[in-house]
């Protein structure tokens, strides 16, 4: 158990709806990552935040976005959902954003399947 | 564009045997080099990591070799056992305005068969 919880871990929904997915850090972490994993494209980076800012975007779509709460909860707020929305989303927490890579610690995963 | 290239896809390889994963990197300002190892239904885990100024690292059976000129890196598996049956991720990241995302390969299924 990584110390990341991600909520639902399962979700199915239909093409045009938006969904919200959650995401609880490690304690302590001020720095949550969120990947997609899907067959095509393999694990990706999406977005970053920390201690509440947005730090770092990858290849998240315009359809995507996210934040972090004061309580260092993240979510990531997927719109107009697409057949190719389905994938594995995960978040990733670690403990600082300054003074050289810490270890990302990853939660479960949310599955999405968009029908 | 891939920036890391990892092979083979997949890896059948005998208990006791040694497993060896590749990846190609083609970023030089990369800077740290994690291995993540993950089981179906679960979130990748940090297996190993290394950075570019040692050639070589080694965790109990888990080695990563470095090759900073050719912009490659390896993972082995010494005396592979059924329960290292997982997917493995090579990956790479650098500091950009104090984000360290990580841009992994595109994974290697291994199968350790009794």
């Amino acid at each position: 158990d990584s110390g990341v919880t991600q909520t639902p871990k399962h979700l199915i929904t239909a093409t045009g709806q938006r969904v919200t997915l959650r995401c609880s850090p490690r304690s302590g972490d001020l720095s949550v990552y969120w990947y997609q994993q899907s067959l095509d494209q393999g694990l990706q980076f999406l977005i970053q935040y920390y201690n509440g800012e947005e730090r770092a975007k990858g290849n998240i779509l315009e359809r995507f976005s996210a934040q972090q709460f004061p309580d260092l909860h993240s979510e990531l707020n997927l719109s107009s959902l697409e057949l190719g929305d389905s994938a594995l989303y995960f978040c990733a927490s670690s403990v600082s954003t300054s003074g050289g890579h810490n270890e990302q610690f990853f939660g479960p995963g949310t599955r999405l399947t968009v029908l | 564009q891939q920036q890391v290239k990892q092979s083979p896809q997949s890896l059948i390889v005998q208990k006791g045997g040694i497993s060896i994963i590749n990846c190609a990197y083609e970023n030089t300002a990369f800077d740290y080099f994690p291995w993540y190892q993950q089981f179906p239904g679960k979130g990748p885990a940090l297996l190993i990591a290394i950075r570019p100024d040692v050639s070589e690292k080694k965790e109990g059976r888990f080695t990563i070799s470095f090759n900073k000129s050719a912009k490659q890196f390896s993972l082995h598996i010494m005396d592979s056992q059924p329960g290292d049956s997982a997917t493995y991720f090579c990956a790479a990241s650098k500091e950009g305005a104090g984000s360290y995302q990580l841009t992994f390969g595109k994974g290697t299924k291994l199968s350790v068969i009794p």
